[in-house]
């Protein structure tokens, strides 16, 4: 089983900044099965990106994500308000443990 | 658009078993779209089980072999996650989820509202 680690656990950041949220797995992966998910209290996930790189229908475009082999990156380029959440990368099932992304 | 409604709330004695259902309407699924996943109280996102693309077929975590199974009705569009032996750290929101969109590698693209489990003596 590919295990995803997430860094970092938490990024602080003011609206407005760019986020770099990474996914490394523990062994070369196929592309086409990485997910990027946000997760907010209350609410049920949200799918954000798959295939490393496609947005879901309605996800702005602010949202992208790249990566290959065992390195994959999540990242917004300025930050809204409702973007402060936490983030999964997931491959195949199993989710990495997340990245919190609160306001600084 | 297919959209899933779960069933409600749960309060369950340890040892156990719980049974959450997940009904799609506005549409149908098939048994090979759905994934269960939850998360316990201050916890991450946890992967049940469920159809995984590059193994053709329903899998299970490895965590949760022996003790959960996943089933669907697709005559109701009804999928089912039964968990037993349960015990106080099974305490979780529970989430069925389905994957709907062609060749996204089985990404989760519309999720139930939840359904919290509460295991206490």
């Amino acid at each position: 089983e590919t295990v995803l680690t997430q860094s970092p656990g938490t990024l602080s950041l003011s609206p407005g900044e760019r986020a770099t949220l990474s996914c490394r797995a523990s062994q070369s992966v196929s592309s086409k099965f990485l997910a990027w998910y946000q997760h907010k209290p209350g609410q049920p996930p949200r799918l954000l990106i798959y295939g490393t790189s496609t947005r879901a229908t309605g996800i702005p475009d602010r949202f992208s994500g790249s990566g290959s082999g065992t390195d994959f990156t999540l990242t917004i380029s300025r930050l809204e308000p409702e973007d402060f959440a936490v983030y999964y990368c997931q491959y195949l099932g199993p989710f990495g443990r997340g990245t919190k992304v609160e306001i600084k | 658009q297919v959209q899933v409604v779960q069933s409600g709330a749960e309060v369950k004695k340890p040892g156990s078993s719980v049974k959450v259902s997940c009904e799609a309407s506005g549409g149908t699924f098939k048994s090979y779209d759905i994934s269960w996943v939850r998360q316990a109280p201050g916890q991450g996102l946890e992967w049940m089980g469920g159809f995984v693309p590059i193994v053709g077929s329903a899998n299970y975590a490895r965590k949760f072999q022996g003790r959960v199974t996943i089933t669907t009705d697709e005559s109701t569009s009804t999928a089912y996650m039964e968990l037993r032996s349960l015990r106080s750290e099974d305490t979780a929101v529970y989430y069925c989820a389905s994957a709907n969109i062609p060749a996204a590698g089985g990404a989760l693209d519309i999720w139930g509202q939840g359904t919290p489990v509460t295991v206490s003596s």
